[in-house]
Order: structure tokens, then sequence, then C-alpha cells
């Protein structure tokens, strides 16, 4: 198993840009979430999702859309990128969002908004 | 949502020595984790322990579930457990996993 796989590690994005940070997990966790990390802060809930077709907003959802088609694929997309949006980005997957299930999260994705 | 505190904030240890971490929780939570982030800012799952003690290496971790609140101990201190180590849970039906601020550890040599 590859675990939880977050692309890319690194961007730089202008202004008003939009992209799509992708996430995909192999171990066909139902649960699935992003979180983003400023610096020396904490982590903080954007979107989760229970299964596919499943998504809902998390602390701080504004600015950021998610789907979930698949069981495999948490994608989350920037409309239009602010430079307040700049920060370290996790992944994070478990087996349900029920008791007695650990989170295991990715590497991460460091995207700088100019 | 639930609150989640950790103290203290910020640690200096020398090489050896042991600690306790704390987390405290605002409301019951039914998921636990404590999580070390390393200087490359991997999260790397240390216990998941939503109630009871459990132990690896020379760290251990206790939640008490009902007075809610988790200690993490790490004994004989080496350099490499510097970095900043997060608690993290969430209620029943919420499916929403908060994380506390962190306490940053430094060891030195």
């Amino acid at each position: 198993n590859a675990g939880v796989t977050q692309t890319p590690k690194f961007q730089v994005l202008k202004t008003g840009q939009s992209m799509t940070l992708q996430c995909a997990q192999d171990m066909n966790h139902e649960y699935m979430s992003w979180y983003r990390q400023d610096p020396g802060m904490g982590l903080r809930l954007i979107h989760y999702s229970v299964g596919a077709g499943i998504t809902d907003q998390g602390e701080v959802p504004n600015g950021y859309n998610v789907s979930r088609s698949t069981t495999e694929d948490f994608p989350l997309r920037l409309l239009s990128a602010a430079p307040s949006q700049t920060s370290v980005y996790f992944c994070a997957s478990s087996y349900s969002a029920d008791s007695n299930q650990p989170q295991h999260f990715g590497d991460g994705t460091r995207l700088s908004i100019l | 949502g639930i609150q989640v505190e950790q103290s203290p904030p910020d640690l200096i240890l020398q090489e050896g020595a042991n600690s306790t971490l704390r987390c405290n929780f605002s409301d019951s939570v039914n998921n636990l984790q404590w999580f070390h982030q390393n200087p490359w800012g991997q999260l790397i799952n240390l216990f998941y322990i939503p109630s009871g003690t459990k132990q690896n290496g020379r760290l251990s971790a206790t939640t008490v579930a009902t007075e809610r609140y988790s200690l993490l101990y790490i004994s004989s201190s080496q350099t490499t457990d510097s970095g900043v180590y997060f608690c993290a849970g969430s209620t029943s039906g919420t499916y929403k996993y908060i994380f506390g601020t962190g306490t940053r550890l430094k060891v030195l040599a």
C-alpha cells in the first residue's frame, strides 16, 4: 500500500489563479479530509468526506471546494487563489468516520500564493 | 465544536530528561491520536488512544476519557524527539477531527 499520496509537493501560484490539489489513498478508506497548517499553528479542518458522493464543511471551508466521486480520490480545489491561502495542506484518511479509527496523513503540499 | 488545549506550548529539555505533555478536550472524544511532526513537516502517528494506556519504546500515552484529557510521556529524550507534538480528536457523530495547537519540543545534546 502506498498509503495517502498528495500531489504536487510544492506549488507557487499567482493571485486569482485556480488549481487542484490531489489526494489519493489505496486503503479503501471511507473517510477522507483536508487540513491546512499555517506557520506555528496546528492543523485546521477544511472539508471532509464520509464516503463517495458525500462531503461536508470543516472549520475553515471558505475559498475551497471538494468532491468525492470515488472512494480513492478527494481533490481540493482553489477557484481563485488568494495570498491568505498560502499554507501547507495535508490530506488524511481513515477506515471510517466512526469510533476507533486512526487517521493516516499524506506528506503535505506546500502552496505559496503571490 | 470541541476545543483542544495543549500544554506546555514550548519545552526545552536536555538529552536524557523525561517530560509529560498534556492535552485537554472541552467535550468527550471517541477518537484521539497523538502525532509528532518532524522537522521535515511529516506527521507521524504515535498513538491512537481514545482511552487507557499504551506504550511504544520510550513513549507512552494515557487517556482518561471521563475527565477529558490525555498525557504523552517521553522518557530518556533524544535529539531526534525534537519537533512539534499534536493531539487531535473528534466527538461522536460529528466526523470533525480537531487538532490542538501543539507542543514544540527541543531536545539539546
